[in-house]
């Protein structure tokens, strides 16, 4: 059983530029979740997709988005980045609401 | 607002020396409460799930308890690799987990 990938594991981007990173779900999860998480601080929920669709969102904008694909892996894009945008990211697969989420070992952005 | 605390921010103890992570919360239609082991760099390694008052959860020298306002991560005799930043998480009815700050332990020999 393969666990959660993510790729890449680090990228520095320009700001105003855009990103996208990947994510592998665990063999039967069909549902991702992507987090931020800035230094010092706990994971701030991003958005979740449920069987291709988004199903749940935080308190982010619009310029983050999303994607989840037939297989359940799973895009994270960010539009127009800023310097507040550097952080590690998350991705976490699990099997059913309510239950254990198991995450990637993150990509780390850094926007200069 | 839903909102969850842990506290303290951070604890150094002496190898062997055991102590007690307090995770509050304020939530509305509490689904689960999540403890994580997070290493510097690395994503969080899943612990225990809590889903009523009264669960208890072991594992090695952890030991996770539940109230209806907060949880405990109990470390008996602890181990420099021990040394992580400790996260819990609730699940929320209609949302995901929204996680506490975490409390950075440092065990030294």
């Amino acid at each position: 059983e393969t666990g959660v990938t993510q790729s890449p594991t680090h990228l520095i981007k320009t700001r105003g530029q855009q990103v996208t990173l990947r994510c592998s779900s665990q063999s039967g999860h069909n549902t991702v979740s992507w987090y931020q998480q800035a230094l010092g601080q706990g994971p701030q929920f991003i958005f979740q997709y449920y069987r291709e669709e988004e199903n749940g969102r935080g308190n982010f904008p619009p310029r983050f988005s999303g994607l989840q694909f037939p297989n359940y892996s799973s895009e994270l894009n960010v539009n127009a980045l800023e310097l507040d945008d550097s952080a590690l990211y998350l991705c976490a697969s699990r099997y059913k609401e309510n239950t254990e989420a198991f995450f990637g070992q993150g990509t780390r952005l850094t926007v200069v | 607002e839903d909102q969850v605390t842990q506290s303290p921010e951070a604890l150094r103890l002496q190898e062997g020396e055991s102590s007690s992570l307090n995770c509050s919360y304020t939530v509305s239609g509490l689904r689960g409460l999540f403890w994580y082991r997070q290493d510097p760099g690395k994503g969080p390694e899943f612990l225990f799930t809590l889903y009523s008052a009264g669960e208890e959860k072991e594992k090695e020298r952890l030991k996770a308890t539940l109230t209806k306002k907060e949880s405990f991560l109990h470390i008996t005799a602890p181990k420099p690799e021990d040394s992580a930043t400790y996260l819990c998480a609730v699940a929320i009815y209609g949302q995901n987990f929204v996680f506490g700050p975490g409390t950075r332990l440092s065990v030294l020999p």
